[in-house]
């Protein structure tokens, strides 16, 4: 299985400060058809996840601007341009490239 | 609005069956793969099995493999899970998603307790 490891798993951050999180696969995520299949979630506190960024980039409808996706191949992060208090919770990285699809260890974002 | 409510799970036994379901709406279903995702307490998130629009295809964790069979009924919305020969590891939220790996719905959840 394709393992994706996050870094870091704990992130104390500064409200209106930037903040990072690296997600590196054991294995390319570029499928057959050019696509990369890397989805960012996150996981507030007693809730469901919601899916924030997909195909590594592409922001889904009604997430804020201030998070954005980028990399290629084995290596993606996921920014926040400036830290809100509502953006307390898990990130998780999952790839669906390759069979089963697997998720990242999570990474804990805290004021 | 997309909705997808997963039914009550609850204490089973070791080696006993529980049956999820999740009723979908706001999206044509018979449209969509369907996907469980399963989070034991305080853990991260794993994906647990998936099922294409007519049934036909379907994927497992290997964990899960010969103990849990997921199925759908496209004219009720609905999507199952039976999970037999529960292990107290099979302990967790229980989540319905859409897609095959894309996973953009989420229902609310529902905890599998698999203990003595």
């Amino acid at each position: 299985d394709v393992v994706m490891t996050q870094s870091p798993l704990s992130l104390p951050v500064t409200l209106g400060q930037p903040a990072s999180i690296s997600c590196k696969s054991s294995q390319s995520l570029v499928y057959r058809d050019g696509n990369t299949y890397l989805n960012w979630f996150q996981q507030r506190p007693g809730q469901s996840p919601r899916r924030l960024i997909y195909k590594v980039s592409k922001r889904d409808s009604g997430v804020p601007d201030r998070f954005s996706g980028s990399g290629s191949g084995t290596d993606f992060t996921l920014k926040i341009s400036r830290v809100e208090a509502e953006d307390v919770g898990f990130y998780y990285c999952m790839q669906g490239t390759h069979w089963p699809p697997t998720f990242g260890q999570g990474t804990r974002v805290e004021i | 609005e997309v909705q997808l409510v997963e039914s009550e799970g609850g204490l089973v036994q070791p080696g006993g069956s529980l049956r999820l379901s999740c009723v979908a709406s706001g999206l044509t279903f018979s449209d969509y793969w369907m996907s469980w995702v399963r989070q034991a307490p305080g853990k991260g998130l794993e994906w647990v099995a998936n099922i294409d629009q007519d049934a036909s295809e379907k994927y497992y964790v290997d964990s899960v493999k010969g103990r849990f069979t997921i199925s759908r009924d496209n004219a009720e919305n609905s999507l199952f899970l039976q999970m037999n020969s529960l292990r107290v590891d099979d302990t967790a939220v229980y989540y319905c998603a859409s897609g095959m790996v894309e996973l953009d719905y989420w229902g609310q959840g529902t905890l599998v307790t698999v203990s003595s």
